[in-house]
């Protein structure tokens, strides 16, 4: 089946620094990938979607210059929360989308800034 | 039973009860519809689709029901287990872009 890694599983920032999150399809290429973001006991909110070469496209309110995505290859895409701040501190779930496999998620990562 | 309020709903059940989740979704447009399940912690977890061209369709010990007149999703869990307690959002595909967009989800509880 498919498989979706997302990388990492938590991680932990100083207020100001940037946190690089990666999502990778394993065993298929993906031709477009999905990022969201989930506060404690709410729903997923898309944030941004990305397509390989392409400029990613973003969801109303989202700040795309804090929250950078690049869609290097068919199975890698990353997402950069840029001068990270407290209330960035969520979990962010990535997903790929392919013909066959439908929405495939990644396992999510904790992100907490101090 | 169940409650709104500022965060999740909640629907607490007996264990060997059948669970039913509700849904409404946004867009009249919407072609293709998912029920996931999210455990704490982890990303969601496909339960079972539906194509908008059906009413109705069942997996095992799971149904999906679809009510496109009042834009209604529901999901009917037979013989709820203690292992079914999670959260359960619905999800709709915008066509357009091909995006995923989730419903607010409801947090189920089952006791032993």
């Amino acid at each position: 089946g498919a498989v979706v890694s997302q990388h990492p599983s938590w991680v932990i920032c100083k207020s100001g620094t940037s946190v690089k999150i990666e999502c990778r399809s394993l065993d298929f290429q993906a031709t477009t990938m999905f990022w969201y973001r989930q506060f404690p006991k709410q729903s997923l909110m898309l944030m941004a979607t990305s397509n390989e070469g392409s400029k990613a496209t973003y969801e109303q309110g989202v700040e795309k210059d804090k929250f950078l995505i690049n869609h290097a290859s068919l199975t890698l895409s990353t997402l950069t929360v840029t001068s990270a701040h407290p209330e960035d501190s969520s979990f962010y779930i990535c997903s790929a989308r392919q013909e066959v496999y439908g929405y495939t998620f990644g396992s999510g990562t904790r992100l907490t800034v101090v | 039973g169940e409650s709104v309020g500022l965060h999740l709903p909640t629907l607490s059940v007996q264990e060997g009860d059948n669970s039913i989740i509700n849904c409404a979704y946004s867009n009249s447009a919407s072609d293709y519809f998912i029920w996931y399940k999210q455990e704490s912690g982890k990303g969601p977890q496909f339960i079972i689709d539906i194509r908008s061209n059906m009413d109705k369709r069942q997996g095992q010990r799971v149904t999906v029901l679809l009510n496109k007149t009042v834009k209604h999703l529901s999901l009917q869990i037979a013989a709820t287990q203690p292992g079914d307690s999670a959260v359960y959002f619905c999800a709709e595909n915008q066509s357009q872009g091909g995006k995923l967009i989730f419903g607010q989800g409801t947090e189920l509880s089952v006791k032993p």
